[in-house]
């Protein structure tokens, strides 16, 4: 257990549709990112928000948006859902910034959406 | 920001040493470099990590040469159970690279045959 909590495990909707994921990151940590992982693909950096604000973005498109909350959860929304959005959302956390010389990323189990 | 080169898959057998090799040409005065495994459907976990020499632990050796632009994990014996993907990630705190962005890079699939 990487003390990451992801929710939800499992989502399936229809596309056009909208969706929160919520990432809550390990006690102490203030950075997180979020990965999306296509079927037999990379992760693929999409947003990197610390202690409340927003840090890095990667190829997140218009349609994806992310925040962090003060308690430092996270969500990730995605909209006009298309076929192609299809994959496991991954969040990470991590104390600092970037990879420190204590550590590492610690990553959650992932959120599996379904666009059908 | 340093981009990673590693090769897409390797093949080995059960009680073998593997080594999967990075390169990262670019790499940063405060990058760090760090390893991860990743089995299907779950999230990467840290494997070890390194700024230079070598770097040893209960699963795995990382060996970075001095000009630091490739770096090499070592799996001793490795086992059935170790067919997954690694994934090496270079960054750091600071530095001209640090900017948020953890880019990971394409990944070495490792399978592992009795």
């Amino acid at each position: 257990d990487s003390g990451v909590t992801q929710t939800p495990k499992h989502l399936i909707t229809a596309t056009g549709q909208r969706v929160t994921l919520r990432c809550s990151p390990r006690s102490g940590d203030l950075s997180v990112y979020w990965y999306q992982q296509s079927l037999d693909q990379g992760l693929q950096f999409l947003i990197h928000y610390y202690n409340g604000e927003e840090r890095a973005k990667g190829n997140i498109l218009e349609r994806f948006s992310a925040q962090q909350f003060p308690d430092l959860h996270s969500e990730l929304n995605l909209s006009s859902l298309e076929l192609g959005d299809s994959a496991l959302y991954f969040c990470a956390s991590s104390v600092g910034m970037g990879v420190t010389n204590t550590g590492e990323l610690f990553f959650g189990e992932g959120s599996r959406l379904t666009v059908l | 920001l340093a981009k990673t080169t590693q090769p897409i898959s390797m093949d080995s057998y059960e009680g073998q040493e593997v080594n999967i090799t990075c390169s990262h040409n670019n790499i940063a005065t405060n990058d760090y470099i760090t390893w991860y495994q990743q089995f299907p459907s779950q999230g990467p976990r840290f494997i070890i990590q390194g700024y230079k020499t070598k770097v040893t632990n209960e699963v795995a050796s990382l060996f970075i040469p001095a000009d630091r632009k490739s770096s090499t994990l070592s799996l001793p014996r490795v086992s059935l159970s170790d067919t997954a993907v690694y994934y090496c990630l270079v960054g750091g705190l600071g530095g001209s690279s640090n900017t948020g962005k953890l880019i990971f890079g394409q990944g070495t699939t490792l399978q592992v045959k009795p």
